[in-house]
């Protein structure tokens, strides 16, 4: 157990529907990154927060965005859902902002199906 | 632009027997970090390993060893008398030094199957 935790594990929805992802980081982890995970895609970075303000940025669409809270929970917005967009959505955390080098701790994913 | 390599997309050995999962990366930057993950089928992904570019050591966890040699970019992950639960995807991943986001990249995965 990484002490990363995810919700909802599964998720189905239709296209053209709105969906939030929560992540809970590890204890005392200041940084959360998303990640979107499907078969023609692989592993792809979207995002990355730290401390409650956004740091790093990757292959995120326009459709999707994210925060962080005071608490450091995090949440990613996924909208006007398409059927690629389909896939596992991984959330990870470390201590520190520094993208780099740090190790990251994953959740165990939330499972996303749009029909 | 950086990128990850894993030639082997599916590998199955028996249990007890040695296998060596591939990893080649390319990068312009002198400073770079490497990792590997693990994924099993349970799905979440689990930390391995980290080595920055100017440490060239090999290393040695357990049944687990990483041979790291910059002259040929290769990082590639032994796993010693195999066992089923080892059983699992494994990612390698590259991470350049000032990196916003843009140059964090995992490599396709090899899935490793051990047969009982």
């Amino acid at each position: 157990d990484s002490g990363v935790t995810q919700t909802p594990k599964h998720l189905i929805t239709a296209t053209g529907q709105r969906v939030t992802l929560r992540c809970s980081p590890r204890s005392g982890d200041l940084s959360v990154y998303w990640y979107q995970q499907s078969l023609d895609q692989g592993l792809q970075f979207l995002i990355q927060y730290y401390n409650g303000e956004e740091r790093a940025k990757g292959n995120i669409l326009e459709r999707f965005s994210a925060q962080q809270f005071p608490d450091l929970h995090s949440e990613l917005n996924l909208s006007s859902l398409e059927l690629g967009d389909s896939a596992l959505y991984f959330c990870a955390s470390s201590v520190e902002g520094e993208f780099a080098k740090n190790i990251q701790y994953f959740g165990a994913g939330t499972r996303l199906s749009v029909l | 632009a950086q990128k990850v390599t894993q030639a082997q997309t599916e590998i199955s050995v028996v249990e007890k027997e040695d296998v060596t999962l591939d990893c080649v990366y390319e990068t312009r930057d002198t400073t770079y970090y490497l990792f590997w993950y693990k994924q099993p089928p349970s799905g979440e992904l689990v930390f391995l390993i980290r080595r920055n570019s100017f440490d060239e050591q090999n290393e040695i966890s357990g049944r687990y060893s990483w041979n790291f040699q910059k002259s040929t970019s290769s990082f590639n992950f032994t796993i010693t008398a195999s066992q089923v639960v080892d059983s699992a995807v494994y990612f390698c991943a590259l991470s350049e030094a000032d990196n916003y986001g843009q140059n964090f990249v995992f490599g396709p995965g090899t899935r490793l199957s051990v047969l009982p």
